[in-house]
């Protein structure tokens, strides 16, 4: 157990509609990152957010956003969802703020778009 | 731009046996290198990580790496493998800003009794 807990683990939901996951860091960590795991795209880095702030920008699609709320925890926004936007998305949770802090990773939430 | 090449998809491999998955990495500033395993149906673990110092890493579950500057390589061993090896292991190494982790392909290790 990484300490870091993600939900749902499980999402189906139709083209076009808006989801939410969120993720809540392990105690202490200060940086939450997004990532997205998919048989042709791999392991992509998302986003970024160190203490509440935005730090970071990856392959991020315009349609997604994300927050860090004060508690720490995470949501990231899905929206007008396309069948290729089916994958793993896990968040992970570092102390500092640079990639070189060791990550932990949640378990994922396994989104299936039909 | 940093990167990492994972050479190999899938690496099967009998049970008790050793193995080595290969991992290359393209860096322009201090060297950073992790290497994390993901088992089936979880979220990734970190396997061992190399900041600094010496060029030999252990990390858990019996594995080492072993970082080589002149080969630009880091690659991963175990003596001997158990069926419970079996899962995903990926390298990865930060960007340039050290904003992100830039992950491998991944390799599949397939341990068969």
């Amino acid at each position: 157990d990484s300490g870091v807990t993600q939900t749902p683990k499980h999402l189906i939901t139709a083209t076009g509609q808006r989801v939410t996951l969120r993720c809540s860091p392990r105690s202490g960590d200060l940086s939450v990152y997004w990532y997205q795991q998919s048989l042709d795209q791999g392991l992509q880095f998302l986003i970024q957010y160190y203490n509440g702030e935005e730090r970071a920008k990856g392959n991020i699609l315009e349609r997604f956003s994300a927050q860090q709320f004060p508690d720490l925890h995470s949501e990231l926004n899905l929206s007008s969802l396309e069948l290729g936007d089916s994958a793993l998305y896990f968040c992970a949770s570092s102390l500092g703020r640079g990639a070189y802090n060791e990550q932990f990773f949640g378990p994922g939430t396994r989104l299936t778009v039909l | 731009a940093q990167s990492v090449t994972q050479l190999d998809s899938q690496v099967p491999v009998f049970e008790e046996a050793p193995v080595e998955l290969r991992c290359n990495y393209s860096s322009s500033v201090s060297v950073y290198l992790f290497w994390y395993v993901q088992y089936p149906n979880q979220g990734l673990q970190l396997l061992l990580k190399y900041l600094s110092g010496s060029t030999l890493v252990k990390g858990i579950n019996g594995f080492e790496a072993e970082f080589n500057k002149s080969q630009t390589s880091f690659h991963l061993r175990k003596p001997s493998v158990h069926i419970s090896d079996t899962a995903e292991y990926f390298c990865a190494v930060p960007n340039t800003g050290f904003q992100k982790l830039v992950f491998g392909t991944g390799t599949r290790l397939l341990v068969s009794p």
